[in-house]
This record gives C-alpha cells, sequence and structure tokens, in this order.
C-alpha cells in the first residue's frame, strides 16, 4: 500500500545527542513536510521540500536540519542546539503545494521523541 | 503571515448529537481550507476541505461551511456516534509566494462523543 512510513515510533535521546528520525514516502510526491506537534497546540511547521535537493525554513526551524537528495526520503535531524526537543513529530507529504488543488497533506503516524 | 483561531478547544456531546467546531483566519487571500482528523496516536487526516469558491461542501455526516467576508470557516457533524471521537484541525495555507507550502493549522478541537 503506498503511504508514508516514519521510524522510530519512539525514541529516547539523551541531552547534547543529535537524533535522526526517518521519513519515507511511496506516494511519489514532489512535497514533503515535517511538523511538530506538542499537547494542546496545532501542528507547527519545522521544514519543507518542493522538490529534490531543495528545501526551505518553516516557523520553528531552530535546532533542526534536513535533507532531501531523494524524492522519497526527507530525514529530520534534531540537534543538540534544539533547547525543548521532547515532542510528537510528524511527517507529511503532498502531490503539490497546500494552495494548490493538491494540496493534501497526506502524514505518518508520527515519532515521539522523548529527552531524558 | 496567516493567523488561524480555532474554538472550542474541547468539545463534548452526547451521541447523536451534533457538534460545531469554528475556525477563523486573517489571510484574505486564502483559498484552501482542509480539516483533519486526528486519532490518539496517530497522524491527522484530511476529512473534508473547501475552496474559496463554495459556500459549503457535504459529505455524509460532515459539512464545512465558508464565510470569505467574515474570514471563517466551521465543520459541522450530524448525528455523531463514539468513532467521532478524536482531535480536529482546521488549516489555512499562507498565500504568499515565499511562504506558499507552508499551511497554518488552528489548535486543534478534541471531541468527545459520550455513548
Amino acid at each position: 500500500d503506498g503511504g508514508i512510513t516514519q521510524s522510530p515510533k519512539y525514541l529516547f535521546r539523551k541531552e547534547g545527542q543529535n537524533v535522526t528520525l526517518s521519513c519515507e514516502q511511496n506516494l511519489n510526491h514532489d512535497a514533503m513536510y515535517w511538523y511538530r506537534q506538542d499537547p494542546g497546540q496545532g501542528l507547527r511547521l519545522i521544514y519543507y521540500s518542493q522538490i529534490v535537493n531543495d528545501f526551505q525554513k518553516g516557523d520553528i526551524a531552530e535546532g533542526y536540519s534536513v535533507s532531501r537528495e531523494k524524492k522519497e526520503s526527507f530525514p529530520l535531524t534534531v540537534t543538540s542546539a534544539q533547547k525543548n526537543p521532547t515532542a510528537f513529530y510528524l511527517c507529511a507529504s503532498s502531490i503539490g503545494l497546500p494552495t494548490s488543488n493538491t494540496g493534501e497533506l497526506f502524514f505518518g503516524e508520527g515519532s515521539r521523541l522523548t529527552v531524558l | 503571515g496567516e493567523n488561524v483561531e480555532q474554538h472550542p478547544s474541547t468539545l463534548s456531546v452526547q451521541e447523536g448529537d451534533s457538534a460545531v467546531i469554528k475556525c477563523t483566519y486573517s489571510d484574505s487571500a486564502s483559498n484552501y481550507f482542509p480539516w483533519y482528523k486526528q486519532e490518539l496516536g496517530k497522524g491527522p487526516q484530511l476529512i473534508i476541505d473547501i475552496r474559496s469558491n463554495v459556500g459549503e461542501k457535504k459529505d455524509q455526516r460532515i459539512a464545512v461551511t465558508l464565510n470569505k467576508t467574515a474570514k471563517h470557516f466551521s465543520l459541522h457533524i450530524t448525528e455523531t456516534q463514539p468513532e467521532d471521537s478524536a482531535v480536529y484541525f482546521c488549516a489555512a495555507p499562507q498565500r504568499a509566494s515565499t511562504n506558499a507550502g507552508k499551511s497554518t493549522f488552528g489548535d486543534g478541537t478534541t471531541l468527545t462523543v459520550k455513548p
């Protein structure tokens, strides 16, 4: 089945360590996104990529990094510079941009990161 | 950028009653308004969306209405069932070309349907 796969589902990290969250899609979508979700808050955009080898900062990019070397993959690295990394991270993809007729976001099941 | 406000933050209804969630937005150029449903421990999933050239859209028990003049859109769920219990998010994409990949989400509404 086509969809978005995020791994790992749960991740524990010690302070000062970098960690990379995986996101793979087989929907042949051009655009991919990373969102952060905190309790009682909406989804906040970390980074997004409209095409391979290109990505843009979202609203809360500080302390995060991404790469888009392949169309199917958009990994997110949470660096030690991120002050409050404990959160639920969601990866999404779409055929086109949200402003277009093909703007529906398809989400993965999320990765829950806990910093000990 | 776009500012989206969603109300209420929590909503509890009896099974069979209707539920209404409202979102307001700030960018008058916004033209696409989706609603997502997120079940516990899962990613959000699109349940209905509306474009600015229509005022209402229905899909079985779910409907969305849009008032462009007042800059608000609402999700209506009729004949609610326990499986409708979830967190619902509205979103509005940013129109400026420099922000074309961004959607601003509301803070979510936790809907509980009591059997």
